[in-house]
């Protein structure tokens, strides 16, 4: 199985920071990686697929890159809706395994 | 726009069953592969299940195999997921999702395994 290792687990930021979340893959997954956004008591949100390809509709302070065992999800500068819990998720083989997850709280 | 509506969940005791399902509009159902994540209280995401579009390939995590048994009716554009020998463990939000690139979401629905 494939393991996603996900840092930092939490993180306080202000708004207009730049923030970086990584995963990290046990094997290579080519770009088969997604990023996820959860708030609380909602379904997660596809932001980003494919590694760096963006969501429709997701703003594009929002950016995802890497290939192979290496991927980060970055927001350019915060904004007060982003708070919430972002998680990857390995799309290359079965069983489909998930980071962690990374909260952003606010500083 | 595609729509996920999970229903079926709720309390079950130990050892007992549950069947849960995910009505599907918007898009066409038999041609994409379908997943179940659940999320414990207060935890992670956790892939479950998936099944291919003409649901002959299934896929589990280690922690259901032999226990639980997804499946899907494609004229009715339904989504399954048997549940056996529940423990609590179990218990979590369970989500439907949709492609293989897991694009879309349901809101869940609440499964409790509890005496």
């Amino acid at each position: 199985d494939i393991q996603m290792t996900q840092s930092p687990s939490s993180l306080s930021a202000s708004v207009g920071d730049r923030v970086t979340i990584t995963c990290r893959a046990s094997q290579g997954i080519r770009n088969d990686l997604g990023w996820y956004q959860q708030k609380p008591g909602k379904a997660p949100k596809r932001l980003i697929y494919g590694a760096s390809s963006l969501q429709n509709g997701v703003p594009s302070r929002f950016s995802g890159s890497g290939s192979g065992t290496e991927f980060t999800l970055t927001i350019s500068s915060l904004q007060p809706e982003d708070f919430a819990t972002y998680y990857c998720l390995q799309q290359n083989s079965y069983p489909r395994t998930f980071g962690q997850g990374t909260k952003v709280e606010i500083k | 726009e595609v729509q996920l509506v999970e229903s079926g969940g709720g309390l079950v005791q130990p050892g007992g069953s549950l069947r849960l399902s995910c009505a599907a509009s918007g898009f066409i159902f038999s041609s994409h592969e379908m997943n179940w994540v659940r999320q414990a209280p207060g935890k992670g995401l956790e892939w479950v299940s998936s099944i291919s579009g003409g649901g002959l390939s299934t896929y589990y995590v280690d922690s259901v195999k032999g226990r639980f048994t997804i499946s899907r009716d494609n004229s009715k554009k339904t989504l399954y997921l048997q549940m056996n020998s529940l423990t609590a463990e179990d218990t979590a939000l369970y989500y439907c999702a949709r492609g293989d690139k897991v694009a879309d979401w349901g809101q869940g629905t609440l499964v409790t395994v509890s005496s």
